[in-house]
């Protein structure tokens, strides 16, 4: 599979300080990349997304950046909250039949109170 | 909407069994797909389906079987089941040309 990977598997972050968490990609072919949160026992929820002709997206409290010349993506999350503690993985789209995606190994996001 | 469900939330095999792991979707959404979810990797696909009666291979597909009778369901088979299948297995669905995935909740399954 493609090598989508993440910088760090854990952050830690005090509650209202804001919250970056990095992903790597290797296929400079990619042109779709979402963001995905999950909570511990239950299944990823989309956050956000971006395609590859966008440097910067926002959504609520959170900003998606991408940066293909070194084929990196980050998602802030502005004010962290002690509801925003999951593992954040991002996601590749390659296109292609079925436009499969690859998936990172993910970030373990700790929001201390 | 249910959204997508699965069933059953947890199971317990033994090698050689066989079960089936149930998926389904109430958005009407063409395309579903099955994902396994290992400590220290990112999701996998095994099967998808682009629509009623058509599947195809993912990225890690040995062991497993599906089919697509209708737009709701998506059933995953394991014929023989064996210990690198203990994983947690995850259905998603989309809309055809909508890339944003939709998951449900897992389905544990442990293989003795």
């Amino acid at each position: 599979g493609e090598n989508v990977g993440l910088h760090l598997p854990t952050l830690s972050v005090q509650e209202g300080d804001n919250s970056i968490i990095n992903c790597a990609y290797s296929n400079s072919a990619s042109d779709y990349f979402i963001w995905y949160k999950q909570e511990s026992g239950k299944g990823p929820q989309f956050i956000i997304d971006i395609r590859s002709n966008m440097d910067k997206r926002q959504g609520q409290r959170v900003t998606v950046l991408l940066n293909k010349t070194v084929k990196h993506l980050s998602l802030q999350i502005a004010a962290t909250q002690p509801g925003d503690s999951a593992v954040y993985f991002c996601a590749e789209n390659i296109g292609g039949a079925g436009n499969q995606f690859y998936f990172g190994t993910g970030t373990s996001l700790t929001v201390i109170p | 909407n249910a959204g997508v469900t699965q069933t059953p939330k947890f199971q317990v095999l033994k090698t050689g069994q066989s079960m089936t792991l149930q998926c389904a979707q109430d958005m009407n959404h063409e395309y579903m797909s099955w994902y396994r979810q290992d400590p220290g990797m990112g999701l996998r696909l095994i099967h998808y389906s682009v629509g009623a009666g058509i599947t195809d291979q993912g990225e890690v597909p040995n062991g497993y079987n599906v089919s697509r009778s209708t737009t709701e369901d998506f059933p995953l088979r394991l014929l023989s089941a064996a210990p690198s299948q203990t994983s947690v297995y995850f259905c998603a669905s989309r809309r055809q040309g909508v890339e944003t995935q939709y998951f449900g909740p897992g389905t544990r399954l442990l293989v003795l």
